[in-house]
C-alpha cells in the first residue's frame, strides 16, 4: 500500500464545473495536510493547508479532512482553464526525527472551454 | 523576501560527473527539504534538515548523494557519479518552525545526464 495515494486522472471538467480531487493516506501519525498545484514543467505550488477535521474554504477552494477515515480532499469550484495541473496531495506527520512531507503521485486535471 | 531559491535552473552533465546544486530557503526558515521529481510522478522525499542537523534522509538515497547545510542557512546537495537514471527535478523547500506551518518550493533544478 503508498503512503499517499491519488487517482492519477485525468479528470476531465467542463470549465465552471466543480472538480473533485481525492487522497487517502496511511501514516495516521499525519497531522498537516497540504494540496499543492503543479503546472508542467513548473515547481509545486502550495494552494491549500488543512489541520482540523472539517471543511476549509480559501477562494474557489475547498479542502475536507477527515482523519479517522484518513481521507482528505480539494474541490475547486468554477473550475477555469488556468486550473489545469497536476495536484499534489502532500500530508505531514511529526516525528522526533523529523517531519517530511509525503507526497502522492498527483492528480492532473483538465479544465475544458 | 523572494522565497525559496534554487541554483542553477539547468544542469547538463556527462555520465560519471559531479554535480552540486545550492538551495537558498526562506529566511528564517529553520527546516530544508531536498526532494527529488521525475516525469509523472509525485516529488520523492531525499533528506531534511532542522537548522544544520540533517535529521531524516531516505533509504533510496545511494552513497553517491550527500547534502549538508552548514550554517543552518543555505544548503547544498552534491551527486557523485552521475548515472543516466539521476535525471530528474531536484526541489527544494523550507518551512518555518512550528507544528503547523507551511512549506514553500523553489523553482527546482532540472538535472540532465548523458
Amino acid at each position: 500500500q503508498k503512503e499517499v495515494e491519488q487517482n492519477s486522472g485525468p479528470l476531465s471538467v467542463p470549465e465552471g464545473a466543480i472538480a473533485s480531487l481525492n487522497c487517502t493516506y496511511s501514516d495516521r501519525g499525519s497531522q498537516s495536510f497540504f494540496w499543492y498545484r503543479q503546472y508542467s514543467g513548473k515547481s509545486p505550488e502550495l494552494i491549500m493547508s488543512i489541520y482540523s477535521n472539517g471543511d476549509k474554504e480559501d477562494g474557489r477552494f475547498t479542502a475536507q479532512l477527515n482523519k479517522a477515515s484518513q481521507y482528505v480532499s480539494l474541490l475547486i469550484r468554477d473550475s477555469q482553464p488556468s486550473d489545469s495541473a497536476t495536484y499534489l496531495c502532500a500530508p505531514r506527520a511529526f516525528k522526533a526525527a523529523g517531519n517530511k512531507l509525503t507526497f502522492g503521485g498527483g492528480t492532473r486535471v483538465l479544465v475544458k472551454p | 523576501d523572494t522565497g525559496v531559491s534554487q541554483d542553477p535552473r539547468h544542469k547538463i552533465t556527462k555520465r560519471g560527473q559531479n554535480v552540486t546544486f545550492r538551495c537558498d530557503p526562506i529566511s528564517e526558515h529553520n527546516r530544508l527539504y531536498w526532494y527529488r521529481q521525475t516525469l509523472g510522478q509525485g516529488p520523492e522525499f531525499l533528506t531534511y534538515f532542522q537548522n544544520e542537523a540533517q535529521l531524516e534522509k531516505s533509504r533510496l538515497l545511494s552513497d553517491r548523494f550527500s547534502a549538508e547545510r552548514p550554517k543552518g542557512s543555505f544548503s547544498t546537495l552534491e551527486i557523485q557519479r552521475t548515472e543516466q537514471g539521476d535525471s530528474a527535478m531536484y526541489l527544494c523547500a523550507s518551512s518555518p518552525r512550528g507544528v503547523n506551518t507551511e512549506a514553500f518550493f523553489g523553482q527546482g533544478t532540472r538535472l540532465t545526464v548523458v
